[in-house]
Order: C-alpha cells, then structure tokens, then sequence
C-alpha cells in the first residue's frame, strides 16, 4: 500500500543520454513535487504541480521536463544528461492548500558516468 | 525568496540525552514549519510541525518552538534513543502553493 511510489529506484547511465523517472501517489493528493537532493544532502524543490498544472518551476535547466498526465502521476524527463545531474530525486504529493504535511517516495538515485 | 539556515550540521548524543537542532529563516511571509526525519535510503518523513500562529507545540518526546520576532525555530528530541539517528531536516513555506525551502540538515547520532 505504498502512497508515493517512484520507478526506477536506481538510475546508471552514460552522459548525453536521455532518462526519465515516473511518480505515482495513490493519496489523492492534488499537489506533486519534484526535489532534487545532492550528495552533500541538500533538499531543493524543482517543480510543482497542482491539480496537473504547473506552478512551481525553479531554476532548472529546459533540460528538465516534468509531466502530469493526471493529479495522481508526475513523470520527470531529463535531456542531454550531464554528470552534474548525478543525485537524488524525490517525487511528493500533499493535498491542496499551504500548510499540509508533504508525503515523499522513496527516491531515484541517478548516476550519470 | 527564502532562505532557512540550520544548525549544527552533525550532533551526536548519548542515548536518553536531549538534542535540540536549531533553524533560522528569512522571510516573514513564511508562516508553516515542519521538520522532517530523513532515515538512510528513505525519503523524508515529517515528525512534527508548528504554524505561525503557534509558539510551541510537543508530541511525546519531540517539541517544537517559534519564535516569529526573531525568525528562528528549534526541535527538541528528549529521551533520544538509536532509532533517532537519521538526517533531520526543518523547512519554511510561504508565499502560497506550498513552495517548501529546506535547511541544510542535521545529522544525528545517537549512541548507545
């Protein structure tokens, strides 16, 4: 009964390559995220989408592609990929609104080579 | 936009010492505060949170306390035990649509 769930857990690949990294939350959440997490652990938000439309969209490179088909699944699509890119990504889900708890998936580690 | 410093960045305790890990934030727009418990390989988790309308606010040995004037907030672990140990993250959100900024973390160790 997972309620972020994230596929795959694991991610290798060689630079320039494109990948992309799939989120589905069974919360009924209207709100999904994307984090970013470094290896010195920072936590940084990406995008965020409400109810499939985008509004929050931080400095990432166009590189970066997210995707809501419906409010239960966040794709994220990445281009071209760089060494850089190298961490880990966290999909969330929380219900509409500002002050409500953020339920996070498990991650995807990504190695770019 | 905001910014949330953290600290410190590693703390170790014996086991059933107190931890207390402290945050400072920017924005006075900033008006929810959660903190998360990262565990290795896990994605976070939140342990408790505090509104701005709120000074304090305590769940069995986790408390949590504001101060809005002076834009900090702190988490206190009492009774720590092993099952403690784990990267702890506080967090400001503000400005609508739930746009969370993180501190930069702490991890914690407790030893037995």
């Amino acid at each position: 009964d997972t309620a972020v769930s994230q596929t795959p857990k694991y991610l290798v690949t060689q630079m320039g390559n494109d990948k992309s990294i799939k989120c589905e939350q069974n919360l009924g959440h209207d709100t999904m995220y994307w984090y970013k997490q470094d290896s010195k652990k920072f936590l940084k938000i990406m995008f965020s989408y409400n109810n499939k439309e985008l509004i929050i969209n931080e400095t990432v490179p166009n590189r970066f592609s997210p995707k809501s088909p419906d409010k239960a699944h966040l794709n994220l699509h990445i281009n071209s990929l760089e060494l850089g890119d190298s961490a880990v990504y966290f999909c969330a889900s929380s219900r509409a609104g500002e002050l409500t708890e953020q339920f996070f998936g498990p991650g995807t580690r990504l190695t770019v080579l | 936009g905001e910014n949330v410093e953290q600290h410190p960045s590693t703390l170790s305790v014996q086991e059933g010492d107190s931890a207390v890990i402290k945050c400072t934030y920017s924005d006075s727009a900033s008006n929810y505060f959660p903190w998360y418990k990262q565990e290795l390989g896990k994605g976070p988790q939140l342990i408790i949170d505090i509104r701005s309308n709120v000074g304090e606010k305590k769940d069995q040995r986790i408390a949590v306390t504001l101060n809005k004037t002076a834009k900090h907030f702190s988490l206190h672990i009492t009774e720590t035990q092993p099952e403690d140990s784990a990267v702890y993250f506080c967090a400001a959100t503000g400005g609508g649509y739930q746009k969370v900024t993180f501190g930069t973390g702490t991890k914690l160790q407790v030893i037995p």
